[in-house]
């Protein structure tokens, strides 16, 4: 098993400009996250789904939209990048079903908006 | 919604001293308490966690505490080793809402050999 794949692994974006970061995990988990890690902050839930065809908001979901059409992908989209978003951005999947479990994170997406 | 602390954020020990991490968290519901190293470039990784029906756990070298009363939790590390060097982070996770976790704000260990 991969486990949790992130593409790309750095991104360079323009103010403004969109893009979507790829997230695919091959162990059949059907919760999945997205979290940004900022110095000093820890790691921030941005949008997170808990089956095909859900999704909800976290902690930070503003300029971030998500969907979540199979099981295995679940894709982080900006759609107006701004400076702010500059962090690294890592996907997580976990079993859930009835009770917490551990998540498993992806190798991680350092992005620099200029 | 839930806020985690964790303290200190910085925590320098001689190889062979313990090391302890403290999290307070401010949702008295949170059930699911776990425990992630992150090594410089790498990604969060799972070392420990503990649910709200148990008081301690250990794994070896390893071992967290809950306090349900007061709301908070401790890592312990024993024997530190130069590899324990690294960013921990406490987490805690709702009882309805599962693998929705909040996350401390990180402690940088380092362990001088």
């Amino acid at each position: 098993n991969a486990g949790v794949t992130q593409t790309p692994k750095f991104q360079v974006l323009k103010t403004g400009q969109s893009m979507t970061l790829q997230c695919a995990q091959d162990m059949n988990h059907e919760y999945m996250s997205w979290y940004r890690q900022d110095p000093g902050m820890g790691l921030r839930l941005i949008h997170y789904s808990v089956g095909a065809g859900i999704t909800d908001q976290g902690e930070v979901p503003n300029g971030y939209n998500v969907s979540r059409s199979t099981t295995e992908d679940f894709p982080l989209r900006l759609l107006s990048a701004a400076p702010s978003q500059t962090s690294v951005y890592f996907c997580a999947s976990s079993y859930g079903r009835d009770r917490n479990t551990e998540a498993f994170f992806g190798q991680g997406t350092r992005l620099t908006v200029v | 919604g839930e806020n985690v602390e964790q303290h200190p954020s910085t925590l320098s020990v001689q190889e062979g001293d313990s090391a302890v991490i403290k999290c307070t968290y401010s949702d008295s519901a949170s059930n699911y308490f776990p425990w992630y190293k992150q090594e410089l470039g790498k990604r969060p990784q799972l070392i420990i966690d503990i649910r709200s029906n148990v008081g301690e756990k250990k794994d070896q070298r390893i071992a967290v505490t809950l306090n349900k009363t007061a709301k908070h939790f401790s890592l312990h590390i024993t024997e530190t080793q130069p590899e324990d060097s690294a960013v921990y982070f406490c987490a805690a996770g709702p009882p309805h809402n599962f693998n929705k976790f909040y996350f401390g704000s990180g402690t940088k260990l380092n362990v001088k050999p």
